[in-house]
């Protein structure tokens, strides 16, 4: 089955303790991409990558790291996690471009930062 | 920086009603427009809107694209229940920009 793939999906840490949210994908996606959603915000672009070994900040890049070291996972890590990081994180993949293919989206990870 | 504003921001109606939600945009490097439907677990995607005056149309779902105005409009028709949801829209090039969203609550 096609799809996009978290872990955890579920996460309650403390302030400070370095985190990663995987991501992995089965479809052979070159663009992949983590957004993050809070209650009046909307959905936020945090990194994109277009390919292994190539990613770009998105709309709310501070206080997140990505990597693409291979083509189907895209790891989120939190290097010193605070509260205001509490939020719902997902990610999605696409064929190429986002502007020309259809996002696939995980099913999300709840972070709370205490 | 690129913007969207979707407008309501929520919008409750009866089921068999016709709703139309409303997307405005300022961007730098138009590519696409896309409209994406969250229920109560991750956005599924609807349309993706590239010319102006060309309606994409599934189901009762359809959607038009005015580059001139910088808009795009998604209307429902003969709404039912299961349309309930948060319609997102974005600004698509190498990056995605969303909208708040318009939360649609249909009532039976």
């Amino acid at each position: 089955e096609a799809q996009v793939t978290q872990n955890p999906r579920y996460l309650i840490t403390v302030t400070g303790k370095k985190l990663t949210v995987t991501c992995s994908q089965n479809m052979n996606h070159e663009y992949m991409s983590w957004y993050r959603q809070d209650p009046g915000l909307g959905l936020r672009q945090i990194y994109y990558s277009m390919n292994v070994e190539v990613t770009d900040k998105g709309d709310v890049p501070e206080g997140y790291k990505v990597s693409r070291k291979e083509k189907r996972n895209f790891p989120l890590i939190l290097e010193s996690p605070s509260p205001n990081q509490t939020s719902l994180y997902f990610c999605a993949s696409s064929l190429e471009r986002v502007s020309s293919y259809e996002q696939y989206f995980g099913p999300g990870t709840r972070l709370t930062v205490t | 920086e690129d913007k969207v504003v979707q407008s309501p921001l929520s919008l409750v109606v009866h089921e068999g009603d016709t709703v139309t939600l409303n997307c405005s945009y300022e961007v730098t490097n138009f590519r696409s427009l896309l409209w994406y439907k969250q229920e109560k677990k991750a956005p599924t995607f609807l349309f993706m809107l590239t010319s102006s005056g060309i309606e994409k149309k599934s189901g009762r779902l359809s959607s038009i694209l005015d580059k001139k105005e910088l808009f795009s409009i998604l209307n429902i028709t003969a709404t039912q229940t299961g349309d309930s949801a948060i319609y997102l829209c974005g600004i698509g090039n190498e990056k995605l920009t969303f909208g708040t969203g318009t939360r649609l609550t249909i009532i039976p």
